[in-house]
């Protein structure tokens, strides 16, 4: 089974911290990717990488960046955290663009901005 | 652009009656694939379905079943007895084809809330 392990379950930070959130996949996927979901807007895209170095942003990217260093881990950052990124976070992984394969997720990590 | 439209927010069922759960996408590409994911209390996201464009044949796997109609662009999922333990929020979601740096990216649905009562 595919097992994508993120870091925390919850977390809380305060405004203007540094906020690193990590994720693990553990199935030699190419593609990871970061989502936030919150009430009424679903799951929606924050940044994604299809390779080691690689990554391009998704719908909401402003006030994050991202670091894919070695192909198992993800790491999404608040730069200065803020208290709209008050969120559920979620990392997802999968194995081939071209074939649309499922995305695998994680538990997520509930982050509380001070 | 792609987007998914789940008009459900919140469904309430008794035990073993049957549920549908709505789902409408908008699409211009021609090879996409539709997917629904469970989410229980715990928080994770469990993949349950996918199914590409050029297969319309419904689907069935035990109690649940799913029903994909091009004509009306639904993706529609059916659970028949229903049990407590389908209780969580369900998401559609869609992704298009494309190259590599596309990472073939999913379009949620804004989820519905399903309640089964005993």
């Amino acid at each position: 089974d595919v097992k994508v392990t993120q870091s925390s379950r919850y977390l809380v930070k305060r405004t203007g911290e540094k906020v690193f959130l990590e994720c693990v996949q553990d199935m030699d996927h190419e593609n990871m990717f970061w989502y936030r979901q919150d009430p009424g807007l679903g799951l929606r895209l924050i940044y994604f990488s299809y390779d080691v170095k690689m990554k391009e942003k998704g719908d909401i990217p402003e006030g994050y960046s991202v670091s894919r260093e070695k192909k198992e881990r993800f790491s999404l950052i608040l730069e200065s955290a803020s208290t709209n990124q008050t969120s559920m976070y979620l990392c997802a992984s999968s194995k081939d663009t071209l074939r649309l394969s499922p995305q695998h997720f994680g538990d997520g990590t509930r982050l509380s901005i001070l | 652009a792609q987007k998914v439209t789940q008009a459900q927010t919140e469904i309430s069922v008794v035990e073993k009656e049957d549920v549908t759960l709505d789902c409408v996408y908008e699409t211009r590409d021609t090879t996409y694939y539709l997917f629904w994911y469970k989410q229980p209390p715990s928080g994770e996201l469990v993949f349950l379905i996918r199914r590409n464009s050029f297969d319309e044949q419904n689907e069935i796997s035990g109690r649940y079943s799913w029903n994909f109609q091009k004509s009306t662009s639904s993706f529609n999922f059916t659970i028949t007895a229903s049990q407590v333990v389908d209780s969580a929020v369900y998401f559609c979601a869609l992704s298009v084809w494309g190259p590599k740096t596309s990472g073939s990216r999913l379009t949620f649905g804004e989820g519905t809330q399903l309640t089964v009562n005993p």
